[in-house]
């Protein structure tokens, strides 16, 4: 159980163009879904926080007009980098808190190869 | 801004040899703590978290962590290794009623056979 799915797996696109990631609860149902960005051999670094239904909650930092997030279901939250730019090439990773669990529980999704040539 | 310290970023041992990874964190208030597991190719799983009690916490797969509050510091031990264990660990805190987490760098663990 609490399986976190994500898709694509990995993308390469042109700078400028814009890229959706889907995060996917596949088996629970998720108030609060979390998106981070980690660099190589570097820590994950959280962006944005998102609850359905409601606005994205974003870091100090991080641009929310170039990273959208919306969380328009209990099972799907959506990261679109728009006009990206090589910059933006990094690893992305959702995860999802159980609505009916702990607040604290986080599960991870496998994450998102984001290449941008 | 919180920040979480992992040191020694690679770690390499022998099988059936003991690890212990540190974990110091900056904020001084309540904290929940976490450890988390990336084996190769996979996602990060939870393998042992702190909220309040007993400062020794058990894991899965024979994992255990220390909550010293005096030092700030969460650490993980294992008393003996296997190749399996072969995986990124990362510590992770949370403020007290807050679920956002803050990571380390996290330590790249390889266990010789």
């Amino acid at each position: 159980g609490a399986v976190v799915s994500q898709h694509p797996s990995w993308v390469i696109c042109k700078s400028g163009t814009s890229v959706k990631i889907e995060c996917r609860s596949l088996d629970f149902q998720a108030t609060t879904m979390f998106w981070y960005r980690q660099f190589p051999k570097q820590s994950l670094m959280l962006m944005a926080t998102s609850n359905e239904g409601s606005k994205a909650t974003y870091e100090q930092g991080v641009e929310k007009d170039k990273f959208l997030i919306n969380h328009a279901s209990l099972t799907l939250s959506t990261l679109t980098v728009t006009s990206a730019h090589p910059e933006d090439s990094s690893f992305y990773i959702c995860s999802a808190s159980p609505t009916s669990g702990s607040d604290y529980e986080q599960y991870f999704g496998p994450g998102t190869r984001l290449t941008v040539t | 801004a919180q920040s979480v310290s992992q040191h020694n970023h690679h770690v390499i041992l022998s099988e059936a040899a003991s690890l212990e990874l540190g974990c110091n964190y900056s904020y001084g208030g309540t904290v929940n703590l976490f450890w988390y597991v990336q084996y190769p190719g996979q996602h990060l799983q939870l393998l042992l978290k702190y909220f309040s009690g007993d400062p020794l916490v058990k894991g899965i797969k024979g994992f255990e962590a220390e909550f010293i509050k005096s030092k700030f510091s969460f650490n993980l031990r294992k008393p003996s290794v296997q190749w399996s264990d072969t995986a990124e660990y990362f510590c992770a805190v949370a403020r007290y009623g807050n679920n956002r987490l803050a990571f380390g760098k996290g330590n790249q663990v390889v266990v010789i056979p």
